[in-house]
């Protein structure tokens, strides 16, 4: 079956611009996370979502980034105000249910370039 | 969350087994050891997980120390397409329930022929 989908693959924007990066999760998968992934670091969690509510933002670097989740699958990673430290491969994953035991699934990323 | 100490790179012949070790002596009682992998532009893979017991799928098996402090991740016919940076984490970081993974550094596998 189809995996997780992200779009677009590669974004480049000018520093103070906005940007929306979208996932498309696997069908049937409750659970949604976003990470990021800066040039040689590890992932860095940003967001949790079990159905369409975030019962864990505390990874959400600031005020200008935020994200949302409809009817249950498609989510949206909109960051204002671009900076150029926002620059990173972002990472969409989803699994079954949100447990501790549950394998994750992850996209092909977003490459977010800030000029 | 349990902080997990990986060497930073390994060689490999094709075809032999590969062995990554990792430290993770904080880990709890209640928090698997997950181990996934990310080629090159790509996004994570999931290779494996466990809790005490030994684990084995079709890409690898897990060996995890009774006193669960460490673990290896066993490629056992390591090939080409291996090369990739291997992750181990306990997905429990802060607590939650719900799998939040923290990832380190990784090893960086290199199979050569």
């Amino acid at each position: 079956g189809a995996g997780v989908s992200q779009s677009p693959s590669n974004k480049v924007t000018e520093k103070g611009k906005d940007v929306e990066l979208r996932c498309d999760p696997i069908s049937g998968h409750t659970a949604l996370y976003w990470y990021r992934q800066s040039l040689g670091q590890g992932l860095e969690f940003l967001i949790y979502f079990q159905g369409n509510s975030a019962p864990d933002k505390s990874g959400l670097p600031s005020d200008r980034f935020s994200a949302e989740r409809t009817g249950g699958s498609v989510s949206t990673l909109t960051i204002q105000r671009t900076q150029q430290e926002d620059s990173a491969v972002y990472l969409c994953a989803s699994s079954f249910r949100g447990a501790s035991n549950n394998e994750q699934f992850f996209g092909p990323g977003t490459r977010l370039t800030v000029l | 969350d349990a902080k997990t100490t990986q060497p930073p790179s390994m060689d490999c012949a094709e075809g032999r087994a590969a062995n990554l070790p990792c430290n993770h002596s904080t880990i709890s009682g209640n928090e698997y050891v997950y181990w996934y992998r990310q080629i090159h532009s790509q996004g994570p893979q999931y290779i494996i997980h466990g809790l005490k017991n030994n684990e084995t799928n079709e890409m690898a098996s897990l060996i995890i120390t009774e006193d669960r402090k460490s673990s290896t991740l066993i490629l056992p016919h390591a090939t080409l397409r291996d090369t990739a940076v291997y992750y181990c984490m306990g997905p429990n970081a802060g607590g939650t329930s719900y799998g939040k993974l923290t990832f380190g550094q990784g090893t960086i596998l290199t199979v050569h022929p």
